[in-house]
């Protein structure tokens, strides 16, 4: 079974430019999670879809992120402008019904 | 605020060593307790615990909770190399529609040979 991918994994760009963050879940899991770890930080939650709604989306820094998940199946998370700031690991994860939430290798993000 | 507090922030051990890794939250309406491995990229599952007292067991890693006392360990017997990562401690609140993960900070263990 394929795991959690996420594309592309590792993004250089200058502040003001917009970027595109792809996650592919599981196969069947309709819970998506977005997270991300700023240097030296912990991990910390951004948003959840289930299928394609948006069940929690507190985490969210403002509204230069939007992050959607029509049809239900893959994730974007685009960030626009970007901001010195926002450099970090974006991790995505999904799951079934339970509270296991299986993740992808992340991407990084560097905001010059 | 809800917080998940883990220590050591960082361990070094020689292989053959037993270490623990400790976990402590503090979260309101708290449901369940987790830990990952995370070594290059992907923090891998290793435990999802609920019930205290109960030790969850994989091989030479264990975790038991202690919901009385709002802490939970994971404890690696007979270390090996490849068992250098940073291991992640998380929690989920009840009570809500999202099972959203509060991390720590995270452990980095590294085994030396």
């Amino acid at each position: 079974e394929a795991g959690v991918t996420q594309f592309p994994s590792h993004s250089v760009i200058e502040k003001g430019q917009t970027v595109t963050l792809r996650c592919d879940p599981i196969s069947g899991h309709d819970n998506l999670y977005w997270y991300r770890r700023v240097m030296g930080k912990e991990i910390k939650f951004l948003l959840h879809f289930v299928k394609e709604s948006k069940q929690d989306e507190s985490g969210m820094p403002n509204n230069r992120f939007l992050a959607e998940r029509t049809g239900g199946t893959y994730s974007t998370l685009k960030v626009q402008p970007a901001e010195l700031e926002d450099s970090g690991v974006y991790f995505c994860a999904s799951s079934p019904r339970t509270d296991t939430q299986y993740f992808g290798p992340g991407t990084r993000l560097t905001v010059l | 605020e809800d917080k998940v507090v883990q220590s050591p922030l960082s361990l070094v051990v020689h292989e053959g060593d037993t270490v623990t890794l400790n976990c402590s939250y503090e979260v309101t309406n708290f449901r369940s307790l987790l830990w990952y491995k995370q070594e290059k990229k992907a923090p891998t599952f290793l435990f999802m615990l609920t019930s205290s007292g109960i030790e969850k067991k994989s091989g030479r890693l264990s975790s038991i909770l202690d919901k009385k006392e709002l802490f939970s360990i994971l404890n690696i017997t007979a270390t090996q190399t490849g068992d250098s990562a940073v291991y992640l401690c998380a929690s989920t609140r009840g009570g809500g529609a999202t099972n959203k993960l509060i991390f720590g900070t995270g452990t980095l263990l590294a085994v030396q040979p």
